[in-house]
């Protein structure tokens, strides 16, 4: 069975520091894509980044960065220089290649930016 | 920029009474989904649909009904409203290419008394 693990519940950085949002991830498939959201406390789910299971390299998005470690099925999210607009609940997510409607979300990390 | 538009933001429905939660994109993707989240917890998928006329049913379908006459409209029914849907409703929508991301609706706030 598929399944996300996010392990910290909550996280406090300060700002202008880089901060790392674990997530873990289990799946017999062997192609799979691999996202990050974030959901401020305005509610709405915001797409973040991707990483497909083949790509050689990193995925990164300005401040956001994926570091992908296929054999450990790690896909932790790196943000760097936080901003305090970077409070906010984030989720890792897996999706297999063969349909959205199998992905599955973790339950989340809170992030809390220190001024 | 519209994307996954949904409606309403907001509703406080009594027990027993029913609604739909509208729910449309215009960015052309097979696939859509409603996902309900706790407070707290993370997202449970009701239903989705891979087409228009084509519906399945998610983790937790039960008390929700769902059509799909287009590809744009995917509205989500609660019939019988019970406090245990008090919850924060996203509705969202996928292409069917390789890298599917998943793009949400802004949610729906219910509350059941």
């Amino acid at each position: 069975a598929q399944k996300i693990t996010q392990t910290q519940p909550g996280m406090f950085v300060q700002e202008k520091e880089a901060v790392t949002l674990d997530c873990t991830y289990d799946t017999s498939d062997q192609s799979y894509g691999l996202f990050w959201y974030k959901q401020p406390s305005s509610g709405e789910m915001i797409f973040l980044i991707y990483q497909g299971s083949y790509d050689e390299q990193n995925a990164t998005e300005g401040r956001y960065s994926l570091n992908f470690q296929k054999a450990r099925k790690s896909a932790n999210l790196v943000i760097s220089a936080s901003q305090l607009g970077d409070s906010a609940m984030y989720f890792c997510a897996m999706s297999p290649n063969t349909g959205g409607f199998k992905t599955i979300f973790g339950a989340g990390t809170r992030l809390f930016v220190k001024a | 920029n519209a994307g996954v538009t949904q409606t309403p933001k907001f509703r406080i429905l009594k027990i027993g009474q029913s609604m739909t939660l509208q729910c449309a994109q215009d960015m052309n993707h097979n696939y859509m989904y409603w996902y309900r989240q706790d407070p707290g917890m993370g997202l449970k998928l009701i239903y989705y649909s891979v087409g228009a006329g084509i519906t399945d049913k998610g983790e937790v379908p039960n008390g929700y009904n769902v059509s799909r006459s287009t590809t744009e409209d995917f509205p989500l029914r609660l019939e019988l409203a019970a406090p245990s849907q008090t919850s924060v409703y996203f509705c969202a929508s996928s292409s069917n290419s390789i890298r599917n991301t998943i793009y949400f609706g802004e949610g729906s706030w219910l509350t059941v008394v």
